[in-house]
């Protein structure tokens, strides 16, 4: 099982809908959980950042822990074209004296205007 | 403008021939990482630094080199390059690890034929 779990997608979805990404993880020892943006050909951008369970809030944007479920996810309201991107969960841990940040795999989502 | 620069943008090159990738960040962060980006994997880390004259490996460093002779610079040397290095790679910076916001570079295609 990998550490870190995230369905590739693609995603595709019409402007305006609730979009709901998720990662899952096996490995209690994250504590650290972001959501990173990338849109073609670009480097990825931080755009939410978690400690502890429950939601956190910016804008359209909310980004919710479950850590008794190993779990997180990202939902996007009022979606735009704007939001087209793939969306990188990362979560971190202390290993070897050192903190490694471990990426899922990305979902591709399209918002059709 | 806060930016990572990474050079060049695209590079193909040779099986052997040494080749070096650039990355400078102007917001005097002190750590710094490479990764590289495939289709399938993600993101994984090849080599990151701590500070200045301290570098140490990620999850995929064999192929490659890394200095950090000055805090703004961490140059990703392939001394021999092979196929399986043809990658999209990434350089990143944050204040002081991965548990901070990660500046990404807009990344470096290599192909190596």
């Amino acid at each position: 099982q990998k550490e870190v779990e995230q369905d590739p997608g693609p995603l595709s979805v019409p402007e305006g809908a609730i979009v709901s990404l998720n990662c899952t993880y096996s490995n209690s020892a994250f504590q650290y959980f972001m959501w990173y943006r990338q849109y073609s050909r670009k480097g990825p951008e931080l755009l939410m950042y978690t400690y502890s369970s429950g939601n956190k809030e910016d804008g359209r944007f909310t980004a919710q822990v479950d850590k008794s479920s190993k779990y997180i996810s990202l939902f996007i309201r009022d979606s735009q074209p704007s939001d087209s991107a793939t969306y990188l969960c990362a979560m971190s841990k202390t290993q070897g004296g050192s903190e490694k940040l471990v990426f899922g795999k990305g979902t591709k989502l399209t918002v059709n205007p | 403008e806060a930016q990572v620069t990474q050079n060049p943008r695209y590079l193909i090159t040779v099986t052997g021939k040494k080749l070096t990738v650039t990355c400078s960040q102007n917001m005097n962060h002190e750590y710094m990482s490479w990764y590289r980006q495939d289709p399938g994997l993600g993101l994984r880390q090849i080599y990151y630094s701590m500070n200045v004259e301290v570098t140490d490996k990620g999850d995929v460093p064999e192929g490659y080199k890394v200095s950090r002779k000055e805090k703004r610079n961490f140059p990703l040397i392939l001394e021999s390059p092979s196929p399986n290095q043809t990658s999209l790679y990434f350089c990143a910076s944050s204040s002081h690890g991965v548990n901070e916001k990660l500046f990404f570079g807009s990344g470096t295609q290599l192909s190596v034929l």
